[in-house]
This record gives structure tokens, C-alpha cells and sequence, in this order.
């Protein structure tokens, strides 16, 4: 098994631009969610599903968007990227509830300029 | 207020000394996580438990639910073990479906 997947590792966005963070998972998890990592604070949350077709905002989710169309993947959406958004996102995937052991993706180091 | 809080934020020890890294929270919970980030950023779950003690090598994770505290142990640490320790909450009254971090201890083992 992959366990949780993400791309691109590495990103540069000029402001304004959009792109989508890909994340996927094979191990038929129900609950997935995207953190972002900033220096000096702990991971926050964006957006989390608890299964596909139902999604819900974290802590941190103006400018951001997700979708949830197959329990495997759970991309996050930057619409108009702003220097803010400068930060490392993780993905992370758990059994049905946020409850059980989180499986982290190996994260994407995003830079918007 | 932090709902998860953490203690020490930086930890320096000797190779071999016996570390203890708190982590305190305001809110009930169904679970609590300890978790490694290492330099370079993978994130690994080490622990999830919601009362008593699990050990894992040598790891020793506790958590006292009337106090709203745990802490994890590492015995006879070694430079390896340098890394960040995150602790997260999840399951409270108003966060139910998220896991909620805390700021993380980083931890150096020198030899």
C-alpha cells in the first residue's frame, strides 16, 4: 500500500493564481483532512470529510476549497493565491472517525509570490 | 487559551537521559494522539489512546482524563529520537470531528 499520497511536493505560485493539491489514500479510509504547517504554530485544520460527498471547514478554510467525489481522493483547492498561503499543507486520512490513528501524507511545500 | 497546550517547547538532553514532554488540554475528548515530526517533515503517528498507558519500545505514552493531561516518556533517549513531538486532541463537545494540534515540543538528543 501507498498510504497516503500527495503532489506536487513542491510548488511556486505568483499571486492571484489558482491550483489544486492533490492527495489520495488506498487503504479505504473514510475521514481525510488538509492541515497547513506555518513556523511557530501547530498544524490547522482547513477542510475534512468524513466520507465522500460531505465535507466541512476547519479552523482556516477562507480561500481554500475541497471536494470529496470518491472515498480515495480529497483535493484542496487554492482559488486566487495570495503570499498568506505560503506554507507546508499535509494531508492526512483516518479508519471512519478522526478518533483513530491519523495517517499522514508526506506533505506539499507550497511558495506564493 | 490554546485548547491543547504543550511543555517544554524546546527540550536539549543527553544521550540516555529519560525525557518527559507534557501536554495539557481544556476540553473533554474522545482521543488523544502523540505524533513524531522529523527534520525534513514527515509526520508519524506514535501513539492514539483515550485512558491508562501504552508503551511502544521504548516509548511510554499515559493520559489522566480527569486531570486532562498526558505525557510521553522516552527511556534511554538517543540522537535519533531528536524531533519534533506534537501532541492532538480530538472528539471534544465543540471540535467533535477534528483533530486539534498542539504548538509541538522539539527535542534534541545530543551525543
Amino acid at each position: 500500500n501507498a498510504g497516503v499520497t500527495q503532489t506536487p511536493k513542491f510548488q511556486v505560485l505568483k499571486t492571484g493564481q489558482s491550483m489544486t493539491l492533490q492527495c489520495a489514500q488506498d487503504m479505504n479510509h473514510e475521514y481525510m483532512s488538509w492541515y497547513r504547517q506555518d513556523p511557530g504554530m501547530g498544524l490547522r485544520l482547513i477542510h475534512y470529510s468524513v466520507g465522500a460527498g460531505i465535507t466541512d471547514q476547519g479552523e482556516v478554510p477562507n480561500g481554500y476549497n475541497v471536494s470529496r467525489s470518491t472515498t480515495e481522493d480529497f483535493p484542496l483547492r487554492l482559488l486566487s493565491a495570495a503570499p498568506s498561503q505560503t506554507s507546508v499543507y499535509f494531508c492526512a486520512s483516518s479508519h471512519r472517525t478522526a478518533h483513530k490513528t491519523q495517517y499522514f501524507g508526506p506533505g506539499t511545500r507550497l511558495l506564493v509570490l | 487559551k490554546n485548547e491543547v497546550e504543550q511543555s517544554p517547547q524546546n527540550l536539549t538532553a543527553q544521550e540516555g537521559e529519560f525525557i518527559t514532554i507534557n501536554c495539557s488540554y481544556s476540553v473533554g475528548i474522545s482521543a488523544l494522539h502523540w505524533l513524531q515530526q522529523h527534520p525534513g517533515g514527515g509526520i508519524v503517528s506514535l501513539f492514539m489512546l483515550s485512558s491508562g498507558k501504552k508503551k511502544h519500545g521504548r516509548l511510554i505514552a499515559t493520559i489522566n482524563i480527569q486531570e486532562k493531561h498526558s505525557s510521553l516518556h522516552i527511556t534511554a533517549s538517543h540522537p535519533r529520537d531528536s524531533a519534533v513531538y506534537i501532541c492532538a486532541v480530538s472528539g471534544s463537545k465543540t471540535s467533535y470531528d477534528k483533530v486539534i494540534f498542539g504548538p509541538g515540543t522539539s527535542l534534541s538528543v545530543i551525543p
